[in-house]
């Protein structure tokens, strides 16, 4: 079984619409990140979470919000989706220096 | 600002050749820098980190170079495989927390 998991894999929504991108891990790691990655931009940091009572923003957090209900789930939300938010989806969690990605998350807002 | 960045966006090479991937950074202040490859459909996946109080650091197949007084990382892949076609991202830790990701550069491994 993978060790980060991500839901769903692919989804397509319309301008406005509230969208949820779930996280899952099993690695018991504290430190959990939310990262979305454009073609030629590598990846850009959302949120991150150092534990269940602390959520940071990230360097292009605007128009998402984040929850942490547990050590192990860690969901990103779209509050009202608009179409530059168009991208692939990374949840990841880092122990050292090593952080471990969930298969993504594939967005299209039209 | 602080920025990571790569010298070429594709690279393609013989299989059983040996496969360098630059980088160059920005902020002086990182203490490690890593190498990530992403494959097809795939979260990236850690390759090999360096310190940045080292010049040098081997695994299996892969080298890493850091040259500090030109702010440049490289990645050196021996032998390359098939299996080695990927995205390779590199990284710098800077904080503790934060991970600065460069574009990537896309191998390609010819048959």
């Amino acid at each position: 079984d993978a060790d980060v998991t991500q839901t769903p894999r692919n989804r397509i929504t319309k301008t406005g619409k509230r969208i949820m991108l779930e996280c899952s891990q099993t690695k018991g790691h504290d430190r959990m990140y939310w990262y979305r990655q454009d073609p030629g931009l590598g990846l850009r940091l959302i949120y991150y979470s150092f534990d269940v009572k602390d959520i940071n923003k990230g360097e292009i957090s605007d128009g998402y919000s984040v929850s942490r209900q547990a050590q192990a789930k860690f969901s990103l939300s779209l509050e009202s989706a608009i179409p530059n938010q168009t991208a692939l989806y990374f949840c990841a969690t880092r122990q050292g220096n090593e952080q471990f990605f969930g298969p993504g998350t594939r967005l299209t807002v039209l | 600002g602080e920025s990571v960045g790569l010298h070429l966006p594709t690279l393609s090479v013989q299989e059983g050749d040996n496969s360098i991937i630059n980088c160059a950074y920005s902020n002086s202040a990182s203490d490690y820098f890593i190498w990530y490859k992403q494959e097809s459909g795939k979260g990236p996946q850690f390759i090999i980190d360096i310190r940045s109080n080292m010049d040098k650091r081997q695994g299996q197949r892969v080298t890493v170079l850091l040259n500090k007084t030109v702010k440049h990382l490289s990645l050196q892949i021996a032998a390359t495989q098939p299996g080695d076609s990927a995205v390779y991202f590199c990284a710098e830790n800077t904080g503790g927390f934060k991970t600065i990701f460069g574009a990537g550069t896309r191998l390609f491994v010819k048959a």
